[in-house]
């Protein structure tokens, strides 16, 4: 079985900063997906950024990127230059790769990250 | 605006009661999902409908049930059965042949049994 773990449940960051949040997760699956959602207090939850496992090359999502180490089971998130809007709970997630046909949307997430942007 | 719309969004029951939570999408997405999110356990996979009239059982489908009649509805039951109903339930979806792994979520519906 799948297992995903963050091991911070709430960091702090100053607004401009540069913050990263970790992750770890455990699989014999050598296929898969890796992700980073954001749920904004009492707004709906959204992807912030994915990796294809066969890929060596970090993924980059404009001030959201990720260090992906394979062999460590690692797949941090870096904000730079935060700013308030980032706060909110990020939760990364696990997705094995699928047969065509199957369900692409069952995901293992993680407990979760609660990030707080102070001004 | 296209999205995820669930209803309500806060609910109460009593112990022993069946409640219902709508989940409606006018994406057109093919596949819906429910899951559950309880205080520092992440979210877990209820269940989920790659199509209508077809649905499988999620990693916690203890208690609950869902239909599919349609495509853009994918209601989810609360049974009696269900030993700690209480928590926090996001229903999402996603077209087939997207961005795998890609969910779009509701805003949520929150349970309290009294």
């Amino acid at each position: 079985a799948q297992t995903v773990t963050q091991s911070q449940p709430e960091m702090s960051v100053q607004e401009a900063e540069t913050v990263t949040l970790s992750c770890t997760y455990d699989t014999s699956e050598s296929n898969y997906y890796l992700f980073w959602y954001k749920q904004p207090p009492s707004r709906q939850m959204i992807l912030v950024i994915r990796q294809e496992a066969y890929k060596q090359q970090n993924a980059t999502e404009n001030r959201f990127s990720v260090n992906f180490q394979k062999a460590a089971k690692s797949f941090s998130l870096k904000i730079s230059d935060s700013q308030l809007g980032d706060t909110a709970m990020y939760f990364c997630a696990f997705m094995k790769q699928m047969n065509y046909g199957g369900s692409q949307g069952n995901l293992i997430f993680g407990k979760g990250t609660k990030l707080s942007v102070k001004p | 605006d296209g999205g995820i719309t669930q209803s309500p969004k806060y609910l109460f029951r009593k112990e022993g009661q069946n409640v219902t939570l709508s989940c409606e999408q006018n994406l057109n997405h093919d596949a819906m999902y429910w899951y559950r999110q309880d205080p520092g356990q992440g979210l877990r996979l209820i269940y989920y409908s790659q199509i209508v009239n077809d649905f499988q059982k999620g990693d916690i489908a203890e208690g609950y049930s869902v239909s599919r009649e349609k495509k853009e509805s994918f209601p989810l039951t609360v049974t009696s059965a269900q030993k700690n109903p209480t928590a926090f339930y996001l229903c999402a979806s996603n077209r087939a042949g997207g961005i795998a792994g890609e969910l779009f979520f509701g805003e949520g519906s929150r349970l309290t049994v009294l």
